[in-house]
């Protein structure tokens, strides 16, 4: 089946600087990839939406300079986060869409992001 | 705007027992809907897919059923396993939204052995 991949799994970072979180498709090519952000004992939140070959699509309240999306390929999104503080501290997820659609989204195993 | 709502919202009981963990949702036209598994710390597991056209699903000791009209899903857990502690995630695809997925707070599930 599809496998969506996620990293790092973890990361530690000082305020202020910046992380990048990778969201990779193994085995199978994926137009549309989508990022979340969970913090603890509440729901997924969508971020954005990642298209490749073109800017990323950003949710309502999101600050697209400051979570830096680019999906440069049809296996891989990248999400950036730019001087990072504590109240960034979450986990994140992404997840893909296949190239044939069906409404199936297949998610990573997500990354776990403590600023300190 | 679509909303999820699951209920309980946590749950503790001790193995073998059968489990019910409910589902509703305020949009009735949604192109399926899915149950994922999420366990501390780590992503979503996909468990089962129903169709909008269909009733139910089955894998293994899981069931899932599906009252599109009434906005209901319930997932059905079979002689529970201490493995089966996790969270459950209830997630219709109505197509509002860039995913088109709204997801619950989920079920947080303890079995205990």
């Amino acid at each position: 089946g599809a496998v969506v991949s996620q990293h790092p799994s973890w990361v530690i970072c000082k305020s202020g600087t910046s992380v990048k979180i990778e969201c990779r498709s193994l085995d199978f090519q994926a137009t549309t990839m989508f990022w979340y952000r969970q913090f603890p004992k509440q729901s997924l939140m969508l971020m954005a939406t990642s298209n490749e070959g073109s800017k990323a699509t950003y949710e309502q309240g999101v600050e697209k300079d400051k979570f830096l999306i680019n999906h440069a390929s049809l296996t891989l999104s990248t999400l950036t986060v730019t001087s990072a503080h504590p109240e960034d501290s979450s986990f994140y997820i992404c997840s893909a869409m296949t190239v044939s659609g069906a409404n199936v989204l297949t998610f990573g195993a997500g990354s776990r992001l403590t600023v300190l | 705007k679509q909303e999820v709502t699951q209920i309980p919202a946590a749950l503790s009981v001790p193995e073998g027992e059968n489990l019910v963990l409910n589902c509703s949702f305020t949009d009735s036209a949604i192109y399926n809907l899915q149950w994922f598994r999420q366990d501390p710390g780590k992503g979503l597991t996909s468990l089962l897919l129903i169709q909008s056209s269909q009733r139910e699903q089955t894998s293994g000791r899981l069931n899932a059923s599906l009252d599109k009209s009434s906005g209901r899903s319930t997932l059905y857990i079979a002689a529970s396993q201490p493995g089966d502690s996790a969270t459950y995630l209830c997630a219709p695809h109505s197509g509002g939204g860039a995913d088109g997925l709204t997801f619950g707070k989920g079920t947080h599930l303890i079995i205990q052995p």
